[in-house]
């Protein structure tokens, strides 16, 4: 399995609220990813990484912000989470010369 | 913009049965094409992929085949096991620099003993 944690795994958080997902690799790839999994839509990419403080806006990036500081860190903050935030969340990574992405397992994040 | 298209779950099938998920996709240019599989409570797995038309990627039994003419990559495989049950994605690569990946809904596939 590609060496991908996420943290925390679960999180149940008050509106309002900030939180912070942390997605952290020892793959050395160069390419990180922030995606969203909600039923109906399938996975949904929220923010994406090509380097080193390298970073981008996907198709649902409002409301969310990121942050790579060094290769194997990346991470995924809601700055004041709402209920629509609820959702389950993977980090992938992948390298330029293989189209193949790797997952963590997950972070199911509820917002109450 | 790009997109993918697959059949609505649930499939609900008896061990043994033949499997077909349709996949059709919406992109300029040549994308790469995949299927994902995501068992209970795990992340995504890749299970096959394909990177150029006629090319057909296969693993565990499952083959699909790239069809540029038809846009579609439908997944199958001929003989189902219970362990087959999980949710199937058939996403694609876009073809700029960084492999982002836009996917169908997923479809969910239950195998009945």
């Amino acid at each position: 399995d590609a060496g991908i944690t996420q943290s925390p795994r679960h999180k149940v958080t008050e509106t309002g609220t900030p939180v912070t997902l942390r997605c952290h690799q020892t793959e050395n790839h160069r390419y990180m990813y922030w995606y969203r999994q909600d039923p109906g839509h399938g996975l949904r990419l929220i923010h994406y990484s090509y380097g080193v403080k390298d970073t981008d806006k996907g198709e649902v990036s409002d409301g969310y912000s990121v942050s790579r500081s060094k290769t194997e860190d990346f991470l995924l903050t809601l700055e004041s989470a709402t209920s629509s935030q609820t959702s389950v969340y993977f980090c992938a990574i992948s390298d330029p010369e293989d189209r193949e992405a790797f997952f963590g397992q997950g972070t199911r994040l509820t917002v109450v | 913009g790009d997109s993918v298209t697959q059949m609505e779950g649930p499939v609900t099938l008896s061990e043994e049965a033949f499997l077909t998920i349709n996949c059709t996709y919406t992109a300029t240019g040549y994308p790469s094409l995949f299927w994902y599989v995501q068992y209970p409570g795990e992340g995504l797995q890749l299970l096959l992929k394909a990177t150029k038309a006629d090319d057909k990627g296969s693993n565990k039994g499952f083959e699909a085949t790239y069809r540029k003419e038809t846009t579609s990559f439908h997944l199958e495989k001929g003989s189902v096991q219970v362990s087959d049950s999980a949710v199937y994605f058939c996403a694609l690569s876009d073809q700029g620099a960084t492999n982002k990946l836009i996917f169908g809904t997923g479809t969910l596939l239950a195998v009945q003993p």
